[in-house]
């Protein structure tokens, strides 16, 4: 099984700091998906990278995907109460059809 | 807007006891999923199914069963419940496999095993 390291677990912060998480993994990915889960709710997909190096911008947050396909971030500028959730990064599984492992997620909470 | 609808969304089992979850789609997606949800643990894959009348386990099957009898519908059934199994459950599905593809996750449904 391949694995999805994320850090940190948990980030607790002020409106307006920058935050990074990090999801890695010692094998290679096809491709890389973040996903954001707020409470009582299921996660919904944020991006997908593929191209190793790719860097995606969705507004305030921009995603990197390492050059060597082992390794994505997730960076957040001026953060806001409203980018408080789960963020969870997934690959494929190896052996062919895209089922989608989970890393464990960070948890953040930003605070007015 | 309904995409994928999981029932019901709250639920307390005594042990020894057995229940189904409801799990359908609306979007004509041929891949369909059940993850469980453990605090600090992430999305752990249950069973899965690629198209209809095809299933096949996933990391943590053990005390699960489910079907696909059609393409809309993927229930999961619990059978001899175990404190263990206390969880969030979140179906999902997907048009296919290959990288690129999103996935869509139903609210949840929390169960308790008392």
């Amino acid at each position: 099984t391949q694995l999805l390291e994320q850090s940190p677990q948990f980030l607790s912060i002020q409106e307006g700091e920058n935050l990074t998480v990090y999801c890695n993994s010692s094998s290679v990915f096809s491709s890389l998906q973040w996903y954001r889960q707020e409470p009582g709710e299921g996660p919904v997909l944020l991006v997908t990278v593929v191209t190793g190096g790719e860097v995606k911008k969705l507004k305030r947050l921009t995603f990197q995907f390492g050059d060597a396909r082992k390794d994505s971030s997730l960076h957040i500028t001026a953060a806001q109460p409203g980018d408080t959730g789960l963020y969870l990064c997934a690959g494929p599984r190896s052996g062919g059809s895209y089922i989608p492992t989970f890393g464990r997620g960070t948890s953040l909470i930003v605070h007015p | 807007n309904a995409g994928v609808t999981q029932t019901p969304k709250f639920r307390i089992l005594k042990i020894g006891q057995s229940m189904t979850l409801q799990c359908t789609q609306d979007m004509n997606h041929n891949y369909m999923y059940w993850y469980r949800q453990d605090p600090g643990m992430g999305l752990k894959l249950i069973y899965y199914s690629v198209g209809a009348g095809i299933t096949d386990k996933g990391e943590v099957p053990n005390g699960y069963n489910v079907s696909r009898s059609t393409t809309e519908d993927f229930p999961l059934r619990l059978e001899l419940a175990a404190p263990s199994q206390t969880s969030v459950y979140f179906c999902a599905s997907s048009r296919t496999g290959g990288s690129g593809n999103t996935i869509y996750f139903g609210e949840g449904s929390w169960l308790t095993v008392v």
